[in-house]
């Protein structure tokens, strides 16, 4: 079935790195936009950015730009978003979620990520 | 880009109907009809209930309707039951091909 299937939780230190995956199963990979959403423990849902399997195209929310890159692995249908000097506020669940056009709402969601970060 | 503005909670007799709305600005809401909505329940990935202002996708209720007019959106809950106790999202696609959510609506059922 269609799916998407993300790496487990991680623990980071400030000023470090972070390289989430989503593996996608059950489509055509490169037929669709995987978009990142991040949501911090009882708050709500913010929108990083899209990628474009089949080109590799990006755009990422400006409040992430020089921080985060998302790119993909047409070879294992995987995505991925990097967040860069990661600070106690990029204390999340990211999740990714596919579309079929950058105007196509997000009808299948990966099961999120838990990323903490913490001295 | 700044958030959608949603009412921080909504709260509604089982039975009875309760309204969301969703502001945001003439580069969004009001700029394309891509609004959508999302249900989330604790500990759960958002699921998709409402799309382009007010198309429900296959499997979605009937009793989840939603309208736009102008730079506002709305999500109506119709015959609200315990199950639809939950956060619910609004979100729009926006003049520069990214994406803003609102800042989410708890809605209890009383």
């Amino acid at each position: 079935q269609v799916q998407l299937v993300q790496s487990g939780a991680e623990m980071k230190k400030p000023g470090a790195s972070e390289k989430v995956s989503c593996k996608a199963s059950g489509f055509t990979f490169i037929d669709y936009y995987l978009h990142w959403v991040r949501q911090a423990p009882g708050q709500g849902l913010e929108w990083m950015g899209w990628i474009n399997p089949n080109s590799g195209g990006t755009n990422y929310a400006q409040k992430f730009q020089g921080r985060v890159t998302m790119t993909r692995d047409t070879s294992i249908s995987t995505a991925y978003m990097e967040l860069r000097r990661l600070r106690s506020d990029d204390t999340a669940v990211y999740y990714c979620a596919r579309g079929r056009y950058t105007s196509s709402p997000f009808k299948v969601w990966g099961q999120g990520t838990m990323i903490t970060v913490s001295s | 880009q700044s958030a959608l503005t949603q009412p921080a909670s909504v709260s509604g007799s089982p039975g009875q109907s309760i309204t969301i709305s969703c502001t945001g600005t003439s580069s969004d809401v009001s700029f394309y009809n891509y609004v959508s909505w999302y249900q989330q329940h604790p500990g759960r990935a958002p699921k998709l209930i409402i799309s382009e202002v007010s198309n429900r996708p296959s499997g979605v209720s009937n009793r989840f309707s939603g309208s736009k007019s102008g730079d506002t959106a709305s999500l109506t809950i119709s015959g609200l039951q315990a199950e639809d106790e939950a956060d619910y999202y609004c979100s729009s696609f926006t003049s520069s091909t990214s994406w803003v959510f609102g800042g989410g609506t708890r809605v209890t059922v009383l």
